[in-house]
C-alpha cells in the first residue's frame, strides 16, 4: 500500500515556463512535508519543505502547496530551467518514519 | 543549510566480506538518522531508522543481522553490510534528523550516498 503516491513518473516543460509536480498520499497523520532533487548517482538534495498546518511555502522560484482536505501537495518550479531537470522525490514524515514517494522525473528544455 | 557527510562513496569488496558505511552530521547533532536502499530508477527504500544511545527499528523485510546498523554518537551512524553478496550491491543513503530546537524545522539531510559493489 503506497502511503505517497507520484503519479506522473515524468514531466517535460519548456525553460521558464512553470514546473508543476504533484504528490498525494493516505495517512493524515504526516506531520511534515519535503521535496527533494536527485540527480543520478547522488543523494538527494533537499528543496522546500511545509508542516501540515500551512497551506503554502515559498522559498525563491519553488512554492510548495498543501491541501490537507483531498491529502495532496504539488511543488510549482517558476522559471524552469535547464539545471532543474532531475528527479523530484516528495517525502511525508511522522516523527519517526519518513516514507517517499516513487519520484518524477523531470526534464525541462531549453 | 546542514551538512551530512558518508564515507566512503564508492566501495568494491568481494563476496563474504563485510562492508562499513559511514553517515555523520557535521555541523548538527541528529538523535535520529535513517538509512536507505536505492535500486536503479527505483524511488528510495526506507531499510531503517537509527536511534542514538538505542537498537535501530528495521523496516519489514530487512534482515538486522545483515545489515548492522550502530548509532554511537549525536553525529555518527554507521551500517555495515556483512557477508555481502553480488544482490546487496546498491546504493546506500543515510539522512539525519536535527534535534528539536537546533533551528531546523523537520527537515531532514541527507549524505550524498555510497555505491557498494560485491564481486
Amino acid at each position: 500500500d503506497q502511503q505517497v503516491k507520484q503519479n506522473s513518473p515524468s514531466l517535460s516543460v519548456q525553460e521558464g515556463r512553470i514546473s508543476i509536480l504533484n504528490c498525494d498520499y493516505t495517512n493524515s497523520m504526516f506531520d511534515y512535508f519535503l521535496w527533494y532533487k536527485k540527480y543520478p548517482a547522488e543523494g538527494p538534495t533537499f528543496l522546500i519543505s511545509i508542516s501540515s498546518i500551512k497551506d503554502k511555502n515559498e522559498d525563491g522560484r519553488f512554492t510548495v502547496f498543501l491541501n490537507k482536505s483531498a491529502k495532496h501537495l504539488s511543488l510549482h518550479i517558476v522559471p524552469s530551467q535547464p539545471g532543474d531537470s532531475a528527479v523530484y522525490f516528495c517525502a511525508a514524515l511522522t516523527y519517526d518514519k519518513v516514507i517517499f514517494g516513487p519520484g518524477t522525473s523531470l526534464s525541462v528544455i531549453p | 543549510g546542514a551538512v551530512v557527510s558518508q564515507h566512503p562513496s564508492w566501495v568494491i569488496c568481494k563476496s563474504g566480506t563485510s562492508v562499513k558505511i559511514e553517515c555523520r552530521s557535521l555541523d548538527f547533532q541528529a538523535t535520529t538518522m535513517f538509512w536507505y536502499r536505492q535500486f536503479p530508477k527505483q524511488s528510495l527504500m526506507l531499510m531503517a531508522t537509527s536511534n542514538e544511545g538505542s537498537k535501530a527499528t528495521y523496516e519489514q523485510g530487512v534482515e538486522k543481522d545483515k545489515f548492522l546498523i550502530n548509532h554511537a554518537s549525536l553525529t555518527l551512524s554507521t551500517l555495515t553490510v556483512t557477508s555481502a553478496h553480488p544482490e546487496d550491491s546498491s546504493f546506500y543513503i543515510c539522512s539525519a534528523r536535527p534535534l528539536q530546537g537546533s533551528g531546523y524545522t523537520g527537515e531532514l539531510f541527507f549524505g550524498e550516498g555510497s555505491r557498494l559493489t560485491v564481486l
